[in-house]
């Protein structure tokens, strides 16, 4: 148990369909993440908030839209997917965004049909 | 694009036996260089965070080993336990960048 919490753990959408993938933390983090891990990639850096700002968008094309309420809550809003976009997303937190230790939840599986 | 390169990309190794991997980094603009271990249907889990050039940190049977100048870490496990199979993964993070670039990792899988 990391502090870190993502839901839903699977999603199967289609790719007319708006679906949210949902991120918690209970660590007291002011930094927070969304990373997308493909078959044989990288884990691939795709929003980073700091003190709920968002300070990165790593080109992300805009059918992913991130939203931070507040520092404990992170969102990505899904909206007309293609099937390239199955893949593990990854929400991580940090004390502050930088050199600090990364905090990973277990990922939502996404499988665009 | 930053190139954060692991090898081997995967490795068999018997128990109790010790082993070593690689992650090779751009050496300019360095600031920090992070660990994870990140075991099949768990997340990510951090194992060290390090700086300075020279750098050696240890955690158990797990240590690692940091040169800046020549950009390479080594990762060394002694005694190989079944529970040490998952995926290592090495990250950079540069100067003036918010942006942890992840290499493809070393996936270990420990033989009993």
């Amino acid at each position: 148990e990391t502090g870190v919490t993502q839901t839903p753990r699977h999603l199967v959408m289609g790719m007319t369909n708006k679906k949210s993938l949902k991120c918690e933390q209970h660590l007291g983090h002011n930094a927070m993440y969304w990373y997308k891990q493909s078959a044989k990639k990288p884990l691939e850096l795709m929003f980073v908030y700091n003190f709920k700002e968002q300070t990165e968008n790593n080109s992300v094309p805009s059918r992913f839209s991130p939203e931070c309420p507040n520092s404990s809550h992170l969102f990505l809003h899904l909206h007309t997917l293609q099937p390239e976009d199955s893949a593990l997303y990854l929400c991580a937190s940090s004390q502050d965004a930088g050199r600090n230790t990364i905090y990973f939840g277990e990922g939502s599986w996404l499988t665009v049909v | 694009i930053l190139n954060v390169e692991q090898s081997p990309q995967s490795l068999h190794v018997q128990e109790g036996d010790s082993t070593n991997f690689t992650c090779s980094f751009p050496s300019s603009n360095f600031y920090a260089l992070h660990w994870y271990r990140w075991e099949t249907a768990k997340s990510p889990e951090a194992l060290f965070v390090m700086t300075l050039n020279g750098d050696e940190k240890k955690k158990g049977r797990i240590s690692a080993t940091l040169n800046t100048k020549e950009g390479y870490s080594y990762l060394y496990i002694k005694g190989s336990q079944p529970e040490d199979s998952a995926t290592y993964l090495c990250a950079l993070l540069n100067f003036g960048n918010e942006k942890l670039t992840f290499g493809t990792g070393t996936r270990l899988t420990i033989i009993p």
